[in-house]
């Protein structure tokens, strides 16, 4: 069974600050998909990595894959009250089935 | 910008009563996925569906679940008769195939709200 850990759990930070959110596992993955969500809704995709250390940038969020494909690490720069929201990692195993970690509940304070 | 659509999106029933939650996946995608979500609980896999047939299903998903494409467009899962801990948020999804070993990238609709009283 593959597991993904997501850490930490719940994070408060104020207007302005960086955060990292990490995931991380045993398994190897094809891919790591990023998602946001908010109370009573679906997941929405952020972004998918692929390669083995690849990096990706959306706006003020960075994303990386490691090298050996088990871990991930979203990165928010100058955090803002609108980033406030429950972030989900879901790594792609055999058979395109999405293993999802327990959640980064982020809360950015004005 | 094309989207998965479910209904209804909360769903009251009795115990060992029938329930359908049917989705619409985005129009040329070829994989087709139903996950649940207990209340405090991560995301978790029941099953996905490919060329008219289940390619994969989780512990989960036991012979009180089935899927179904009736059509082009509705992909729908029918819990025959729902338990209590049956009661979650249903997520269907879908994704385009991962073309030369790229990525299943999978796009989700908003849920059905699923209360078994």
């Amino acid at each position: 069974t593959q597991l993904l850990e997501q850490s930490p759990q719940f994070l408060s930070i104020q207007e302005g600050e960086n955060l990292t959110v990490y995931c991380n596992s045993s398994s190897v993955f094809s891919s790591l998909q990023w998602y946001r969500q908010e109370p009573g809704e679906g997941p929405v995709l952020l972004v998918t990595v692929v390669t083995g250390g690849e990096v990706k940038k959306l706006k003020r969020l960075t994303f990386q894959f490691g090298d050996a494909r088990k871990d991930s690490s979203l990165h928010i720069t100058a955090a803002q009250p609108g980033d406030t929201g429950l972030y989900l990692c879901a790594g792609e195993g055999s058979g395109s089935r999405l293993t999802f970690g327990e959640g980064t509940q982020l809360t950015v304070n004005p | 910008e094309p989207e998965v659509t479910q209904t209804p999106s909360h769903q009251v029933t009795q115990m060992g009563q029938e329930v359908i939650l049917r989705c619409v996946p985005i129009s040329n995608h070829l994989y087709f996925y139903w996950y649940r979500q207990i209340l405090g609980q991560k995301v978790e896999f029941l099953v996905s569906f490919y060329n008219n047939e289940i390619s994969e299903k989780s512990e989960i998903f036991d012979d009180q679940f089935s899927v179904e494409r009736p059509d082009g467009s509705n992909f729908t899962l029918k819990i025959r008769s729902t338990k209590l801990e049956d009661s979650a948020m249903y997520f269907c999804a879908s994704s385009n195939i991962g073309l030369a070993g790229g990525p299943y990238t999978q796009y989700f609709g908003p849920g059905t709200r699923l209360t078994v009283l």
